[in-house]
């Protein structure tokens, strides 16, 4: 059972327009929530974090969203550049500020975001 | 600085057989992790060091996986009796913390014919 859900799988976007990825998640343990994008034959990079104190955090071109009750979350990249094709990861972690948990990261399958010309 | 480095880069194997996959992880992380991404998929937590120990191993799928850490540096993930379905990117990751960003490595791609 997927506790983290990406259910768009690819997604293509015209350059100097919004991408706006979505992460849905179920485990409500859940508090702190990050991005990770990943190029071919490379690890994933960590772009940006929430933790569920917080509704929005913004970094630069990346802003990320939080709606707790809705379970959701999303990444806006504005304006999209082409070197931001890529894989996008969301990733959660559990109790992470009580310190009880963040140990392993929970991810979601990926969006393939395209940035097309 | 340096970031995490794994080696081998890409390894292929005969099923049943046994394979060590090694993680340097950065200068001074204390926290180390190991995911598995299979085709398709996101990665998957194995397990995490804290130090040389193993807070938590949860995510090892059975026993023929094992990790070791002994100087709280350089980890090892071991796999014995291999078999297809182990065939994936074996992916490393270390953070200053525990509850830190954690950064990756390039990854381990393991074939098991």
């Amino acid at each position: 059972d997927q506790q983290v859900k990406q259910n768009s799988p690819s997604l293509s976007v015209q350059e100097g327009r919004i991408s706006i990825l979505n992460c849905d998640y179920t485990n409500s343990m859940f508090d702190y929530f990050l991005w990770y994008k990943k190029y071919p034959a490379e690890g994933p990079t960590f772009l940006i974090s929430i933790s569920s104190i917080k509704d929005k955090n913004e970094d630069g071109r990346f802003t990320v969203f939080l709606n707790k009750s809705a379970k959701h979350l999303s990444l806006h990249i504005v304006p999209s550049q082409p070197g931001d094709s890529a894989v996008y990861f969301c990733a959660a972690s559990p109790l992470h500020y009580s310190g009880g948990g963040a140990d392993g990261l929970t991810f979601g399958k990926g969006t393939h975001l395209i940035i097309q010309p | 600085g340096a970031g995490v480095s794994q080696t081998p880069s890409n390894k292929v194997t005969e099923k049943g057989k046994y394979v060590e996959l090694r993680c340097d992880p950065i200068s001074g992380h204390t926290a180390l992790y190991w995911y598995r991404q299979s085709l398709g998929q996101g990665p998957e937590f194995l397990i995490y060091f804290q130090g040389t120990g193993a807070a938590d191993d949860s995510g090892l799928p059975n026993d023929r996986f094992f990790a070791v850490r002994p100087e709280g540096s350089v980890s090892t993930l071991k796999i014995q009796r291999t078999e297809r379905g182990d065939s994936a990117v074996y992916l490393c990751a270390s953070s200053p913390g525990r509850n830190n960003e954690q950064f990756f490595g390039p990854g381990t791609r393991l074939t098991v014919l």
